[in-house]
């Protein structure tokens, strides 16, 4: 039961243009989405959250969309560079008094940055 | 401010043996929570602990069990490995207030358990 989504395994795109990372997710009580950078030998680093209150964060290049009637949320990575090749993991919880604190997290999507 | 650290970094066991891995979360943070994360899949959630208590826990058998220090340190213990428990172990601290909501969460760089 995969609650949280990524299908795309890899991405490849060119030094300078939009990088475009999908994620779909199940459980309508997700309400907090977060994005995740990871390089080999290290562990998740946070990159972008954002509430379901919103449909639109951004933080310097990093933009996350989130469309809740989609149960869709993407990352846009604008302009890619070659240090951004890493595995990316998108993770929802519930917000709220009964959430643990569980991130629930998809497969991942490996992006590969080409100079 | 230091980060999430975890140790060891990587360990080789033998099926059926006992294992405690270590994390010290961030300062500031009072939650620990632990993620195992098989190759090619995503973290997936182990247990969180919170005023060193259990505070929720993923579809883990009872053989994983873990601790709180009161120094917000924490340790994963896995009984009778199975060469399925091989994956990376990651370790988030984060910061609970009261009984709402958990923000700030932060990974270790996990410690890879091989069990042959």
């Amino acid at each position: 039961d995969q609650q949280v989504k990524q299908n795309s395994p890899s991405l490849s795109v060119q030094e300078g243009r939009i990088s475009i990372l999908n994620c779909d997710y199940t459980n309508s009580m997700f309400d907090y989405f977060l994005w995740y950078k990871k390089y080999p030998a290290e562990g998740p680093t946070f990159l972008i959250s954002i509430s379901s209150i919103k449909d639109k964060n951004e933080d310097g290049r990093f933009t996350v969309f989130l469309n809740k009637s989609a149960k869709h949320l993407s990352l846009h990575i604008v302009p890619s560079q070659p240090g951004d090749s890493a595995v990316y993991f998108c993770a929802a919880t519930p917000h709220g008094s009964s959430n643990t604190g569980k991130l629930i997290f998809g497969q991942g999507t490996t992006l590969q940055v080409k100079p | 401010e230091t980060g999430v650290t975890q140790s060891p970094t990587h360990l080789i066991k033998t099926r059926g043996q006992q294992v405690t891995l270590r994390c010290s979360s961030q300062s500031g943070h009072n939650t620990v929570s632990w993620y195992q994360q098989a190759l090619g899949q995503g973290p997936q959630f182990i247990f969180q602990y919170y005023r060193e208590e259990e505070n929720g826990r993923g579809n883990f058998p009872p053989r994983f069990s873990g601790l709180q220090f009161p120094n917000y340190s924490s340790e994963l213990n896995v009984n009778a490995l199975e060469l399925d428990d091989s994956a990376l172990y990651l370790c988030a601290s984060s910061i609970r207030r009261g009984a709402g909501d958990v923000y700030g969460y932060t990974f270790g760089s996990g410690t890879r358990l091989t069990v042959v």
